[in-house]
């Protein structure tokens, strides 16, 4: 498998604009989660599914910001209008649901709002 | 709600020394335990995980022991490499949903 993989890698753009962050999960693996890292709140849990189903979405800064997962190999996440303040790098994981497995986790998008 | 603290960075180390990073956990149930690493550029990658009470997780060197009486799970390695500078990350997983709490990651340097 070539693991999570997340799109685009770098995203500049501008403030305002619209912004739409892509991650196919490993198949087979039925959680998916979205965080962000910033140098000043280090990694920060921004929302999750199981089963494609959103079950806590509450690290979700505000309303600007929305996730989908329209099926179990695909899913968005959504900035509308963006801001510098969400300029972060943006990582995706999947796992299999249960307490003892592990994440595993995409190579990040580094999104920069000028 | 559960949370994971690590100690402050970052880390200086020379070529060969020993390691340890500490880490504390407060969770409601019986968590699963994990150090992720993130070496530059890239995502976290999982380093090792320990899943019950006393249980020894080990991987490329490193080792962590979950230790309930105390709520820790300290990572440690007997001699360091160059190659092992990263961010260190720990974190937990209390629960059916797989939900990784983080700590806030230190950053260990390793010099020649």
């Amino acid at each position: 498998d070539a693991g999570v993989i997340q799109s685009p890698r770098h995203e500049v753009t501008e403030m305002g604009q619209e912004v739409t962050l892509r991650c196919k999960p490993i198949s087979g693996h039925n959680s998916l989660f979205w965080y962000r890292q910033t140098m000043m709140r280090g990694l920060e849990l921004l929302i999750y599914f199981n089963n494609n189903v959103p079950i806590d979405d509450s690290g979700m800064p505000e309303d600007r910001f929305s996730a989908k997962m329209p099926n179990a190999s695909f899913s968005t996440l959504k900035i509308q209008p963006s801001e510098p303040r969400d300029s972060a790098v943006y990582f995706c994981a999947s796992s299999l649901q249960g307490w003892k497995t592990e994440a595993f986790f995409g190579q990040g998008t580094r999104l920069t709002v000028v | 709600g559960d949370s994971v603290t690590q100690m402050e960075g970052p880390v200086t180390l020379s070529e060969e020394a020993f390691l340890t990073i500490n880490c504390t956990y407060t969770a409601t149930g019986y968590p699963s335990l994990f150090w992720y690493v993130q070496y530059p550029g890239e995502g976290l990658q999982l380093l090792l995980k320990a899943t019950k009470a006393d249980d020894k997780g080990s991987n490329k060197g490193f080792e962590a022991t979950y230790r309930k009486e105390t709520t820790s799970f300290h990572l440690e390695k007997g001699s360091v490499q160059v190659s092992d500078s990263a961010v260190y990350f720990c974190a937990l997983s209390d629960g059916a949903n797989s939900k990784l709490t983080f700590g806030k990651g230190i950053t260990l340097s390793v010099r020649p």
